[in-house]
């Protein structure tokens, strides 16, 4: 079955620490997001990247940083310089094309120990 | 850049029809999704509008009005099963998907 991985489901992380979330595709799209949500609230653009090798900042990319290095994968690094890191992220995939709909993967619980 | 805004609860009984607002700025407009979320869930696509006018799915329909910024969800014959977070998001013509903060929905017996 097509889909988007996530993992872990949930993760935790120590104070100083950089942790990395995995996010694996196998439906061919060129796009690929990362969103974090906090209780009650919005998704917010984390990073987005539109083809390999390539991608951009979101709303809020400080405390994160991403790769690119091959279609199918695109890791979220979650660093020691973000100091409030305890949220839900999610992943989503799109073909590229105009009428095409966001793919989310199952979201990683992250908090701090 | 973008600005989505959308109410942030409503509460509608069993049975009822309930209509959700969204209104959005942004540079470079190209398709306005709405998404379901339950809680500690992933996003489920409801429908999607990139010319305006009213695209009805079943018990959802969602409308749009480009000159206006403004698109609605307009969910019929509420169940139990429909509470929960509504998300309004704009795709821009870079590709770049941004979502609104969420109406929760509130289905009362």
């Amino acid at each position: 079955d097509g889909g988007i991985t996530q993992s872990p489901k949930y993760l935790f992380r120590k104070e100083g620490q950089n942790v990395t979330l995995s996010c694996e595709q196998n439906l061919n799209h060129d796009a690929m997001y990362w969103y974090r949500q906090d209780p009650g609230q919005g998704l917010r653009l984390i990073y987005y990247s539109q083809i390999v090798n390539d991608f951009q900042k979101g709303d809020i990319a400080e405390g994160y940083s991403v790769s690119r290095e091959k279609k199918e994968s695109f890791p979220l690094t979650v660093t020691s310089a973000q100091k409030n890191p305890t949220a839900f992220y999610l992943c989503a995939s799109h073909l590229g094309t105009e009428n095409e709909k966001l793919f989310f993967g199952s979201g990683t619980q992250l908090s701090v120990l | 850049g973008q600005n989505i805004d959308q109410p942030t609860e409503m509460t509608a009984t069993e049975g009822a029809i309930v209509q959700i607002n969204c209104t959005y700025q942004t540079s470079g407009f190209n398709g306005l999704f709405w998404y379901q979320q339950h809680a500690g869930e992933a996003p489920t696509f409801l429908s999607y509008n990139v010319l305006d006018g009213l695209e009805e799915k079943g018990r959802f329909s969602s409308f749009l009005s480009r000159s206006k910024g403004y698109s609605y969800l307009l969910l019929k014959e509420l169940q139990m099963k429909d509470s929960a977070s509504y998300l309004c998001a704009v795709r821009s013509s870079w590709g770049k998907f941004q979502f609104g903060a969420g109406t929760q929905v509130v289905v009362t017996p």
